[in-house]
């Protein structure tokens, strides 16, 4: 397993600022993903970051708005650009440390927005 | 498509046996997960089933998969206030991308 920490826990932020999510892992891993959980609902793949290259998005997203570093095996960043209300979520890291064949990830606590 | 789908809610009593059940769409799944996540908090694995076991069991925790119907079920005996949280199946599919397709996620109550 991996032990992940996320800064900051929780925010509110005013629409039309940006703001940045660290994930940090204890351990270096294969692949780190970015997830948004929207408020009741399930979680929906942001991103894979990958290291040294542009981070791979899912159709819906794009990187103007979800811009995503990884500059090394242990740490990623995610920014919400020109946030919105509708922005409002929680956003999670998840980690796939590559030691396994059962392709187990394993998750961050999460960043609680709030944007008004 | 990739529609993995859940019951919203169960309410079950303090010691009585949960099931959770999970459908999928995907047969070309290779391991499928169950994920706990508690108020305020982020996602713990719980367990998972690789695509050709029928049955896993790990403490109180007992996963039946039924391929053919593609169903997935999480049964956990004897079930505690503690494990009240919701629950999310998922799966990752054979094309090497290592995505994970979530649940809607069900809503776990444990009543003392």
């Amino acid at each position: 397993s991996a032990v992940i920490s996320q800064k900051p826990s929780r925010d509110i932020c005013q629409r039309g600022t940006s703001l940045t999510i660290q994930c940090q892992v204890d351990s270096q891993v294969t692949m780190m993903f970015w997830y948004r959980q929207q408020p009741g609902q399930s979680l929906t793949l942001i991103a894979t970051a990958n290291q040294g290259s542009e981070a791979t998005y899912e159709s819906g997203f794009v990187i103007d708005k979800f811009p995503i570093s990884r500059p090394n095996l242990t740490f990623s960043t995610l920014t919400v650009s020109n946030m919105s209300p509708e922005d409002s979520s929680i956003y999670l890291c998840s980690v796939l440390p590559g030691a396994s064949a059962s392709y187990e990830q394993y998750f961050g606590p999460g960043t609680r927005l709030t944007v008004t | 498509g990739e529609d993995v789908e859940q019951s919203l809610f169960l309410s079950v009593r303090e010691g009585d046996s949960s099931v959770i059940n999970c459908t999928y769409t995907d047969s070309s799944s290779t391991y499928l997960y169950w994920y706990k996540q508690e108020p305020g908090a982020g996602l713990q694995l719980l367990t998972y089933i690789f695509s050709n076991m029928d049955m896993k069991q790990d403490q109180r925790l007992t996963v039946l998969l039924n391929k053919k119907d593609k169903h997935l079920s999480l049964r956990i005996a004897d079930t505690q206030t503690g494990d009240s949280a919701i629950y999310f199946c998922a799966e990752t599919l054979s094309s090497g991308t290592y995505k994970y397709i979530f649940g809607t996620g069900t809503r776990l109550k444990v009543l003392a």
